[in-house]
């Protein structure tokens, strides 16, 4: 069936980059995607990869995706203490009327 | 434009009880989810709509009922609440499969069942 595996903890110091792995099963899936969610909050997506390309850049963030193995990583440069939320990997469910979510990776930033 | 909108924000029920977790979005958006969120589980789906009166069971459906009358309106009930039951409860919304399945979420509901 359809899973995403994520680490669930992942503690940088400021201004050191973060790496967050995920791995899904589904290869059917369209887009791959990167939620973050701070405390008390909803879900907000942060980036997404079409399953076409094997990196995307969008500021601090490089997301790259291995096809082969079924690996996505977030990359987050200069990490900040603002980053620290919990993120979550995520790819279209089969029907592709919803996502299937890792379990969150928490990101803990000290100054 | 209000984006997804959930109500109540904290609910505390009796095992049995029943009650309705209120979604609607206002960016006339045809896809509308309900996601559970519990500690170390990430989101578990639970219902999806694709448009007004067209829903499916997701990964999680038992205790759950769901329609979708009008496109802006998703609500979700608990028919008999049980302790398993607390959690977190978010609803999101998408245009779709095209062009890419972004989902807005709502700021979430605490639901206690004691």
């Amino acid at each position: 069936g359809e899973d995403v595996e994520q680490s669930l903890f992942l503690s940088v110091r400021e201004g050191d980059s973060s790496v967050i792995n995920c791995t899904y099963t589904d290869s059917s899936s369209t887009y791959l995607y990167w939620y973050k969610q701070e405390p008390g909050a909803g879900l907000q997506l942060l980036t997404y990869i079409f399953s076409n390309m094997d990196m995307k850049q969008d500021q601090r963030l490089t997301v790259l995706l291995n096809k082969k193995d079924k690996h996505l990583s977030l990359r987050i440069a200069d990490t900040q203490t603002g980053d620290s939320a919990i993120y979550f990997c995520a790819e279209d469910s089969q029907a592709g009327t919803a996502l299937i979510f890792g379990k969150g990776t928490t990101l803990s930033v000290s100054s | 434009n209000a984006g997804v909108t959930q109500t109540p924000k904290f609910q505390v029920l009796k095992t049995g009880q029943s009650m309705t977790l209120q979604c609607a979005q206002d960016m006339n958006h045809e896809y509308m989810s309900w996601y559970r969120q519990d500690p170390g589980m990430g989101l578990r789906l639970i219902h999806y709509s694709v448009g007004a009166g067209i829903t499916d069971q997701g990964e999680v459906p038992n205790g759950y009922n769901v329609s979708r009358s009008t496109t802006e309106d998703f609500p979700l009930r608990l028919l008999s609440a049980a302790p398993s039951q607390t959690s977190v409860y978010f609803c999101a919304s998408s245009y779709g499969e095209y062009p890419y399945n972004e989902q807005f979420f709502g700021p979430g509901t605490r639901l206690t069942v004691l």
